[in-house]
């Protein structure tokens, strides 16, 4: 199975900051990777695909970028309502597989 | 508007079965591949199953394979998660999940339900 790593883990942030989140494959996946934002007690979002593909009414702050095994994902201007976990999906082989998942909560 | 409603989850017995069930309306069920995801109590996603939109082909995690079957039944926009020797670890938020697309397309998780908590202990 590929392996999904993320970082940081966690960490605190302010609003209007600049944020970047890392994610990075055991193995080259191509461009077969997906974002999700997940608030607590909420299922989680699709945010974006094909690493940087944007999902449909997703805030326009929100990008990715990268591909093989280097993904980031990065919120331009952190708003209130971005303080969530996110995770990193790679859909390039089964089984499909989640980062640990890392945790923006506010400074 | 998607809509994914599961149902099925509770308390269950280590080594007991149970079915999770998700009614799902507002598209086209048998155009897209559906799954289900898990999160166990203040932890991360996992993925469990995905079966393809004509139900013909599935995939499982190592974690669940060989006790657990996903299937749907297209004529009632239903998918099903057969879960049989439950185990602790089985403990979870279960998400009923659509994909993007199909086949080559599946893997992306544009809709997700409310989810079903299966507790296993006895």
């Amino acid at each position: 199975a590929i392996r999904m790593t993320q970082s940081p883990s966690s960490f605190s942030a302010s609003t209007g900051d600049r944020v970047t989140i890392t994610c990075r494959a055991s193995q080259g996946i191509s461009s077969y990777l997906a974002w999700y934002q997940q608030k607590p007690g909420k299922a989680p979002k699709l945010l974006l695909y094909a690493a940087s593909t944007l999902q449909s009414r997703v805030p326009s702050r929100f990008s990715g970028s990268g591909s093989g095994t280097d993904f980031t994902l990065t919120i331009s201007c952190l708003q209130s309502e971005d303080f969530a976990a996110y995770y990193c999906q790679q859909y390039y082989s089964y089984p499909f597989t989640f980062g640990p998942g890392t945790k923006v909560d506010v400074k | 508007e998607v809509q994914l409603l599961e149902s099925g989850g509770g308390l269950v017995q280590p080594g007991g079965s149970q079915r999770l069930s998700c009614a799902a309306s507002g598209f086209t069920f048998t155009n897209y591949a559906m799954s289900w995801v898990r999160q166990a109590p203040g932890k991360g996603l996992e993925w469990v199953s995905t079966i393809r939109g004509s139900g013909g082909t599935t995939n499982y995690a190592d974690s669940v394979e060989g006790r657990f079957i996903i299937s749907r039944d297209n004529s009632q926009n239903t998918l099903y998660l057969q879960m049989n020797s439950l185990r602790a670890e089985d403990t979870a938020e279960y998400y009923c999940v659509k994909d993007v697309g199909d086949g080559a397309l599946a893997g992306r998780f544009d809709y997700w339900g409310q989810g079903t908590l299966v507790t296993v202990s006895s």
